[in-house]
């Protein structure tokens, strides 16, 4: 069965680092996401992407925060200058169609910026 | 605004039992519904979706139902298993791709 892969599984980082955060999506899918879930807390938008651009960002998402597809199969997060308050679960998610496809998550990259 | 909220952190049951498990959303345009499943360590996994054309939808052992009158979305669990055990989150799309996130419901099966 496919499935979303990320890596790495845990990131730790000093704070003011720049970490790069990645995904492998469903091979087939044409829409990617970016999550964030704080320890406790609900997990959060942050972007969707499609067609090679941000279809769609939260507040969360500011200039701090990028997203790529490089190549044909990853799509990546890049924090700049992390924050003690980036420290969280990040999940990325694939999805096939239109709006109110089922979203797809990856097992999620645990970030700890020290 | 957008908010989708549980109504009970933890609900604890025996094995074999019927679960049933609340959200309430706030926003009356949502047209798409989904329940995930999260055990400990990993992502959030699909249980089932619903449209707002529906009101009732059944997969394998588990049922949705979605009342829109009074925005409140359920998940039952027919026969709760310990593997059943993990945080439940309801979610709702906003827009064409967001989805919004309730704050989870952590289901105990005992056996």
């Amino acid at each position: 069965e496919p499935e979303v892969t990320q890596t790495p599984s845990h990131q730790v980082t000093q704070m003011g680092q720049e970490v790069i955060l990645r995904c492998v999506p469903i091979s087939n899918h044409l829409y990617f996401y970016w999550y964030r879930q704080i320890l406790g807390q609900k997990v959060e938008f942050l972007v969707s992407f499609y067609n090679n651009e941000i279809s769609e960002k939260s507040e969360i998402f500011d200039d701090q925060f990028s997203v790529e597809r490089p190549d044909g199969s990853n799509f990546t997060l890049k924090i700049r200058s992390t924050k003690l308050e980036d420290s969280a679960m990040y999940f990325c998610a694939s999805s096939g169609g239109w709006g109110g496809d089922e979203q797809f998550f990856g097992p999620g990259t645990r970030l700890t910026v020290l | 605004g957008e908010s989708v909220g549980l109504h009970l952190p933890t609900l604890s049951v025996q094995e074999g039992d019927n679960s049933i498990i609340n959200c309430a959303y706030s926003n009356s345009a949502s047209d798409y519904f989904i329940w995930y499943k999260q055990e400990s360590g990993k992502g959030p996994q699909f249980i089932i979706d619903i449209r707002s054309n529906m009101d009732k939808r059944q997969g394998q052992r588990v049922t949705v139902l979605l009342n829109k009158t009074v925005k409140h979305l359920s998940l039952q669990i027919a026969a709760t298993q310990p593997g059943d055990s993990a945080v439940y989150f309801c979610a709702e799309k906003v827009g064409f791709q967001k989805l919004v996130f309730g704050t989870g419901t952590r289901l105990l099966v005992s056996p």
